[in-house]
């Protein structure tokens, strides 16, 4: 199993600009969520799901927009990227609500 | 919604002595409460998790009690060694998501 992958690794982007941050998992998770890595603000919730056509907001959803068409994928879409979503993006997937959440290796995002 | 507080936000022990990390969430109703580590450029990982339905688990070096009346729960590591230097983060599940506290770096010193 290659477990929770995402990509890309690194991304440049210009304000303004839009795209798509890519996670995938191939344990049949029913839950899966989108944090964000800030320096001394610790991990916070963007968007999660609790299965595939089910979405839900999280602690910081705003400028971020999230599907779930199947079971492994979660993509989480920037409309229109800002020098405050400069950050490390972390996917996460998990087999219920009280079991183990495994990690992605994470997606470095700079806009400028 | 669910709030975690954690404290330090920076902890120096020797190696050797013990550390302990603390948290308080604000949900009486959370039931679930791991930690996660996180070394330099890599992704958190589980070290240890505990349901409300226990008030202590031990794990190795590892210990984790939970206090759900004062809405307390604390990490303790002990006999520290160099590679447990990291960050740490508690959490709690509040629904169906879960949510980190600010995360606690722990300096192991020769």
């Amino acid at each position: 199993n290659a477990g929770v992958t995402q990509t890309p690794k690194f991304q440049v982007l210009k304000t303004g600009q839009s795209m798509t941050l890519q996670c995938a998992q191939d344990m049949n998770h029913e839950y899966m969520s989108w944090y964000r890595q800030d320096p001394g603000m610790g991990l916070r919730l963007i968007h999660y799901s609790v299965g595939a056509g089910i979405t839900d907001q999280g602690e910081v959803p705003n400028g971020y927009n999230v599907s779930r068409s199947t079971t492994e994928d979660f993509p989480l879409r920037l409309l229109s990227a800002a020098p405050s979503q400069t950050s490390v993006y972390f996917c996460a997937s998990k087999n219920g609500p009280q079991e183990t959440q495994y990690f992605g290796p994470g997606t470095r995002l700079l806009v400028l | 919604g669910e709030n975690v507080e954690q404290h330090p936000s920076t902890l120096s022990v020797q190696e050797g002595d013990s550390a302990v990390i603390k948290c308080t969430y604000s949900d009486s109703a959370s039931n679930y409460f791991p930690w996660y580590k996180q070394e330099l450029g890599k992704r958190p990982q589980l070290i240890i998790d505990i349901r409300s339905n226990v008030g202590e688990k031990k794990d190795q070096r590892i210990a984790v009690t939970l206090n759900k009346t004062a809405k307390h729960f604390s990490l303790h590591i002990t006999e520290t060694q160099p590679e447990d230097s990291a960050v740490y983060f508690c959490a709690a599940r509040g629904g169906d998501k879960i949510i980190f506290g600010k995360g606690t770096r722990l300096h192991i010193l020769p």
